[in-house]
């Protein structure tokens, strides 16, 4: 079965750093982009950025670009988002996703369960 | 990059149909035939119900369907039925830099 599985739930201090995780499993994780998509309480989705595990290439929606950072450990079929200073306006429930193809990430089929993170002091 | 415009709430009742537009520019949905819709009930993550304008991923029920007009995209739901109560999202490819773009959220009601 090809699934995405996300870390669990996290709650911090602004300020503080955090890298939370989604291990894909049942499908070669070099060959398929892994997307990163914020919800905030109540609001819609937002596109964040992707990486291509097989070489890396990672690319960020403007609006996010500078504010996080997204990597992956092909080894362990892990990707990973990252934030070095969290903020409050970071509190949000977290998803990555996997395309229906392989070489194009435009629509994605397979979602982790997402990964609630809060920020609070 | 601004989000897709949607209608904040669409309703109907069982049986009938209903459609969501998914308004964007020549730089997102009309420039690409990458639309894709996604439903998400309340706690759950999304689910895709329609890619590349009017695909349909297996195990989505037909009354699902999808089209597009120039810079607008449709999501119509045949046959309303009460599961298909909720979110429903468009998101659009928008070139190699800005990459995808979601839409503001419609809210389908089933009276």
């Amino acid at each position: 079965e090809v699934q995405l599985v996300q870390s669990g739930a996290e709650v911090k201090k602004p300020g503080e750093s955090l890298k939370i995780s989604c291990k894909g499993s049942g499908y070669s994780f070099t060959s398929y982009w892994i997307g990163w998509v914020r919800q905030m309480p109540g609001k819609g989705l937002e596109w964040m950025g992707i990486i291509y595990p097989g070489d890396s290439d990672t690319r960020y929606s403007p609006s996010f670009q500078g504010q996080v950072t997204i990597s992956a450990d092909k080894s362990i079929s892990t990707a990973y988002l990252q934030w070095s200073s969290l903020k409050a306006s970071d509190t949000a429930m977290y998803y990555c996703a996997r395309p229906v193809y392989s070489s194009s990430p435009h629509a994605f089929d397979i979602w982790g369960q997402g990964t609630m993170v809060t920020v609070s002091s | 990059q601004s989000a897709l415009t949607q209608p904040r709430s669409v309703s109907g009742s069982p049986g009938q149909s209903v459609t969501i537009s998914c308004t964007g520019t020549s730089s997102d949905v009309g420039g690409y035939n990458y639309v894709s819709w996604y439903q998400q009930h309340p706690g759950k993550a999304p689910k895709l119900m329609i890619y590349d304008v009017s695909k349909r991923p297996s195990g989505v029920p037909d009354r699902f369907s999808g089209s597009k007009s120039g810079n607008t995209a449709s999501l119509t739901i045949s046959g309303l039925q009460a599961e298909d109560e909720a979110d429903y999202y468009c998101c659009s490819y928008a070139g190699s830099y800005t990459l995808n773009v979601f839409g503001t959220g419609t809210k389908v009601t089933v009276l």
